[in-house]
């Protein structure tokens, strides 16, 4: 079974801070990881994806991801936070070998402060 | 920017009674999925559908759903006989190809069953 934790809820930073979402997840063959993002009344909105190769992945609006295959982690993070930034964050796995639906994490909700 | 759409925004309903979600893909995807989220709650995989006929489904997915693309553009999600607990905003999703793997997600449908 393919599982995801974001261990925190809430992440509040100020603008201009580097910021960091964690996610860590769990499946039994290679995963394939994405990060989502969900603005007030609107649909997911696909921000980037770790299929293979680099372990930094660029994605939408300056975000990148790393894959750390030893700590099974997929932390989101941006160098200079915007307040445009604040919304619902949420890391996403698929095992490679198996399931194609996404299992999702409970989602970080990031809070930019002016 | 093609988009996934999905109707209506929000449907107030009667415990027992039918509802349809639509959702119209983006136009060239052969993929599709339904998802829910409970307030407050993870994004949880319904089902996942493709030429026609259902790939996977989770347990959510009992006798009471099914889906359908009834002419070839709307894909759809029916529940028969609606309890308190399908309260949720449904997803849609679209993925292009079997050699794409980001799903594109619809603003969602906000049902409330009263």
């Amino acid at each position: 079974a393919q599982s995801v934790a974001q261990p925190e809820d809430q992440v509040n930073v100020a603008e201009g801070n580097p910021l960091t979402v964690k996610c860590t997840y769990s499946v039994s063959g290679n995963p394939y990881l994405f990060w989502y993002v969900q603005y007030p009344n609107r649909g997911l909105q696909f921000l980037l994806k770790y299929i293979t190769g680099d372990n930094l992945v660029k994605g939408s609006y300056g975000f990148e991801a790393e894959f750390n295959k030893s700590q099974t982690s997929f932390h989101l993070k941006k160098p200079s936070a915007l307040v445009s930034d604040s919304a619902l964050y949420f890391c996403a796995v698929r095992d490679e070998g198996s399931a194609r639906q996404l299992t999702f994490g409970s989602g970080t909700q990031l809070t930019v402060l002016p | 920017e093609p988009e996934v759409t999905q109707t209506p925004s929000h449907q107030v309903t009667q415990m027992g009674q039918e509802v349809i979600l639509r959702c119209v893909p983006i136009s060239n995807h052969l993929y599709f999925y339904w998802y829910r989220q409970i307030l407050g709650q993870k994004v949880e995989f319904l089902v996942s559908f493709y030429n026609n006929e259902i790939s996977e489904k989770s347990e959510i997915f009992d006798d009471q759903f099914s889906v359908e693309r009834p002419d070839g553009s709307n894909f759809t999600l029916k529940i028969r006989s609606t309890k308190l607990e399908d309260s949720a905003m449904y997803f849609c999703a679209t993925r292009e190809a079997a050699s794409s793997y980001e799903q594109y997600f619809g603003p969602g449908t906000r049902l409330t069953v009263t």
